[in-house]
């Protein structure tokens, strides 16, 4: 079965930081350029970050940019975003997702729920 | 990057055709046949109806259809059914080499 799991998601405080995993199965990972979407509360879907399937490119959102790293392990099947000085306005669903050619992106994971709050 | 634009519902009785609009610039659904729908339920993680503007991938009904013109990409959905009452959401790939999303359509069946 085609699958990714988030985890690593929690609450925290304002400046604090957190550690996402997504963990693949199913399908060739090492092939895929992986993003990290997400997604605030009652809001619509932001894209967030993505890593190239060897891990040599990189691109982060803005909004992102300067406090998150996304990173892969493809031996382990695994993508991550490193979460750090992390603002009220981060709280948000993650969803971690295959990008199987230019944005179609397929399949999707579940989600994490990052709560930042003071 | 800002987001790409679609109205923020649409709405239509069971069996009629609906089109959602997904405007954006010549950097990014201008540029590229790149652009995919989503389709989204409450609570629900997304799920892909259309990729590369018009094709559709297994799975999903052949009522779900795209196309693009010029800067505009739309979505539409023929013989409206009470499942395809949820959020959708354009995407594009852009110049800049980063993704951008629409701020996403609310679909009423009535």
């Amino acid at each position: 079965e085609v699958q990714l799991v988030e985890s690593g998601g929690g609450s925290v405080q304002p400046g604090g930081s957190l550690r996402l995993s997504c963990a693949a199965s199913g399908f060739t990972f090492s092939s895929r350029t992986m993003h990290w979407v997400r997604q605030a509360p009652g809001k619509g879907l932001e894209w967030v970050s993505y890593i190239t399937s060897s891990g040599t490119t990189i691109y982060y959102a803005d909004s992102v940019r300067d406090r998150f790293t996304i990173s892969r392990d493809n031996a382990k099947n695994s993508l991550y975003l490193q979460m750090n000085s992390l603002r009220v306005e981060d709280t948000a669903v993650y969803y971690c997702t295959s990008d199987r050619n230019y944005v179609w992106f397929d399949p999707w994971g579940l989600g994490t729920l990052v709560t930042v709050s003071s | 990057q800002s987001a790409l634009t679609q109205p923020a519902s649409v709405s239509g009785s069971p069996g009629q055709s609906i089109t959602i609009s997904c405007t954006g610039t010549s950097s990014d659904v201008g540029a590229y046949n790149y652009v995919s729908w989503f389709q989204q339920h409450p609570g629900k993680a997304p799920r892909v109806m259309i990729y590369e503007v018009s094709n559709r991938p297994s799975g999903v009904s052949n009522r779900f259809s795209g196309s693009k013109s010029g800067n505009t990409a739309s979505l539409t959905i023929s013989g409206l059914q009470a499942e395809d009452e949820a959020d959708y959401y354009c995407i594009s790939y852009t110049s800049s080499k980063i993704v951008v999303f629409g701020g996403g359509t609310k679909v009423t069946v009535l």
